[in-house]
């Protein structure tokens, strides 16, 4: 295991659906990432949260909204999806934001129907 | 221009063949490099960790930076079915953001 866990691991949600994808890390670290994997394409980074704080929104789309309550949980809530969203949900989680390691979640896996 | 190319594979090899991975890359900046790998639904784990050019080695796994033609490798040496996945290469300059590439799917018969 990473120390970095990941619920649900699977869901399905039609677009008019609202739902949350949570993250937990267990490594005392305290930087947070959400990433999206879609098949055949690189990571592609959402949000990153440091100290709870939001440094960085990587354009995401206003349907996806992510909550830091504190350095170790990590919230994606989710409303009006598209088909396209369909991917698998990734929570990673760093010592700072400098070069040192992510360790990364399972991820979820995501269906918009 | 992709920041960072890797084939994407599928790429199929022998139980004990030398397996090569490769990635290039345009942002001469990036200092940190990393490869990562995926088993099937997993998320994706850390497996070698290098700064700037040189080798490093760990086990069956050596990692190789070339910053001055933008290419890094990894090799597997006498590769393993339980080598099976999906590796993943990834860079950052210094404060940058990780940049992975597209992953190469390798599977290893036995």
């Amino acid at each position: 295991e990473t120390g970095v866990t990941q619920t649900p691991r699977h869901l399905v949600m039609g677009m008019t659906n609202k739902k949350s994808l949570k993250c937990e890390q267990h490594l005392g670290h305290n930087a947070m990432y959400w990433y999206k994997q879609s098949a055949k394409k690189p990571l592609e980074l959402m949000f990153v949260y440091n100290f709870k704080e939001q440094t960085e929104n990587n354009s995401v789309p206003s349907r996806f909204s992510p909550e830091c309550p504190n350095s170790s949980h990590l919230f994606l809530h989710l409303h009006t999806l598209q088909p396209e969203d369909s991917a698998l949900y990734l929570c990673a989680s760093s010592q700072g934001r400098g070069p040192g390691e992510q360790y990364f979640g399972p991820g979820t896996r995501l269906t918009v129907t | 221009q992709k920041e960072v190319e890797q084939d994407p594979g599928p790429l199929s090899v022998p139980e004990g063949a030398i397996v090569s991975l490769n990635c290039t890359y345009s942002n001469s900046a990036f200092q940190y490099f990393m490869w990562y790998r995926q088993y099937s639904r997993k998320g994706p784990e850390l497996l070698m960790y290098t700064y700037s050019s040189g080798n490093k080695e760990d086990g069956r796994f050596t990692a190789q930076v070339d910053k001055s033609s933008k290419y890094i490798s990894l090799f597997i040496r006498d590769s393993q079915p339980s080598d099976s996945a999906t590796y993943l290469c990834a860079m950052r300059g210094q404060g940058g953001k990780l940049i992975f590439g597209q992953g190469t799917e390798l599977s290893v018969k036995p």
